[in-house]
């Protein structure tokens, strides 16, 4: 079974700072999807950023973008320019790409917070 | 935009009730999906469904069932509420492999 690894519970970034959220998965498969979820103190969960794992070239999605190391099995999460708003909990999430195994496995979450 | 909507943002229940957990998706998805979210656990997958009708059981399905009787709604179940069912659950459909999931707002269940 696929497992996705925070090794980060807290991350702390002042404003107008980057930080980076670190991913670790294991799979033995060579195809799936990788995603970054935000989920701000609303509950609400939000994609931030998805990956396919055939493509070599990182997503990128404004001012976050991902460290894809597809032999690493690393999938880091980069945020420029840290603003106020980024502050919420973030999960990283893997998707197999075979049929009927359409669910996403998260990893434990990550906690930002953004300093003014 | 997909819209997903969980019929109650806050619950309270006493042990030993039965609980309905309701989940309408408005995109015609496929899939649709129960996760449990607790601190320090993430989201852990309840059950999940890909037709009408049909389901499987995710990682935790004890104590729990699902009903899916028509394409737009998701039910999730608790036979008899139970105080370690006091958990947050999210609701999510989808429509293929590659494309994210779509979450509802939450239900916090309290189970006293």
């Amino acid at each position: 079974a696929q497992t996705v690894t925070q090794s980060q519970p807290e991350m702390s970034v002042q404003e107008a700072e980057t930080v980076t959220l670190s991913c670790t998965y294991d799979t033995s498969e060579s195809d799936y999807y990788l995603f970054w979820y935000k989920q701000p103190p609303s509950r609400q969960m939000i994609l931030v950023i998805r990956q396919e794992a055939y493509k070599q070239q990182n997503a990128t999605e404004n001012r976050f973008s991902v460290n894809f190391q597809k032999a690493a099995k690393s999938f880091s999460l980069k945020i420029s320019d840290s603003q106020l708003g980024d502050a919420a909990m973030y999960f990283c999430a893997y998707r197999s790409s075979q049929g009927g195994s359409e669910k996403l496995v998260f990893g434990k979450g990550t906690k930002l917070t953004v300093n003014p | 935009d997909v819209k997903v909507t969980q019929s109650s943002r806050y619950l309270v229940k006493r042990t030993g009730e039965k609980v309905f957990l309701e989940c309408v998706q408005d995109m015609d998805h496929e899939n649709m999906f129960w996760y449990r979210q607790d601190p320090g656990l993430g989201l852990r997958l309840i059950y999940f469904s890909y037709d009408v009708k049909m389901k499987e059981k995710g990682d935790i399905p004890e104590g729990y069932s699902v009903s899916r009787e028509k394409k737009e709604r998701f039910s999730l179940i608790l036979e008899s509420a139970s105080t370690n069912q006091t958990s947050m659950y999210l609701c999510a459909s989808s429509l293929s492999v590659a494309g994210g999931m779509f979450f509802g707002s939450g239900t916090q269940l309290s189970v006293l």
